[in-house]
């Protein structure tokens, strides 16, 4: 089992529409979570963060955590066609001196 | 960009040779790291450091060494290239003076190597 999990997707909405991009992850320890938008070519960049159970909004973006039952996801309100990039999730885990663990990414495409 | 440049950015070798990889930095944060990127794997810790001659392996360390001699350098170097190794490499920062152990990561523009 990987330790960060995404579908890789390509997952397909129109504009305007929520996007809903899910992560698990398997190590309990993990503290803190973090979503990285990617486009083709580019570098990551990030998006948000959370460390807390619950959600936290930013703009259009909220991300929620859930420890319990390990898994942490990012919404995206009114999606527009320039937020059609990868986004990776990276979890750092207790202790382990910000190194972070990625999962493989979910493609998303917003269509016209 | 957060202050960071990798060089250079594109690169072609041939199997066997050495090849080194630079992330320079102008903020002077304590902490770099250096991963690669590969389809269907994602991103993946190659080796960190977290100050001058300070330097952790991280998940896919074989075949490559770092060092840090000065805080805002941290070289990766392919001592023997093989062409498992063609991949895109990013350097990554830890932004400190924050007082948070959990502040994210920020990522260089990437080098792109290619092994043949």
């Amino acid at each position: 089992q990987k330790e960060v999990e995404q579908n890789s997707g390509p997952l397909s909405v129109p504009e305007g529409a929520i996007a809903s991009l899910n992560c698990t992850y398997s190590d309990r320890g993990s503290q803190s979570f973090f979503w990285y938008r990617q486009y083709s070519g580019k570098s990551p960049e990030l998006i948000m963060f959370i460390y807390s159970n619950g959600d936290k909004e930013d703009g259009r973006f909220t991300a929620q955590l859930n420890k319990a039952s390990q898994y942490v996801s990012l919404l995206i309100r009114d999606s527009q066609p320039s937020d059609s990039a990868t986004y990776l999730c990276a979890v750092k885990v207790t202790g382990t001196a910000s190194k972070l663990t990625f999962g493989t990414g979910t493609r998303l495409q917003v269509t016209l | 960009d957060a202050g960071i440049t990798q060089s250079p950015r594109h690169k072609v070798t041939e199997t066997g040779t050495p090849v080194t990889l630079r992330c320079h930095q102008t903020e002077n944060h304590r902490y770099m790291y250096w991963y690669r990127q590969d389809p269907g794997h994602g991103l993946r810790l190659i080796h960190y450091s977290y100050g001058v001659k300070d330097t952790d392996k991280g998940e896919v360390s074989d075949g490559y060494s770092v060092s840090r001699s000065k805080t805002e350098d941290f070289l990766l170097t392919l001592e023997s290239a093989t062409s498992s190794q063609t991949s895109v490499y990013f350097c990554a920062i830890r932004k400190t003076g924050t007082g948070d152990n959990n502040s994210p990561l920020h990522f260089g523009n990437g080098t792109r190597l290619t092994v043949t």
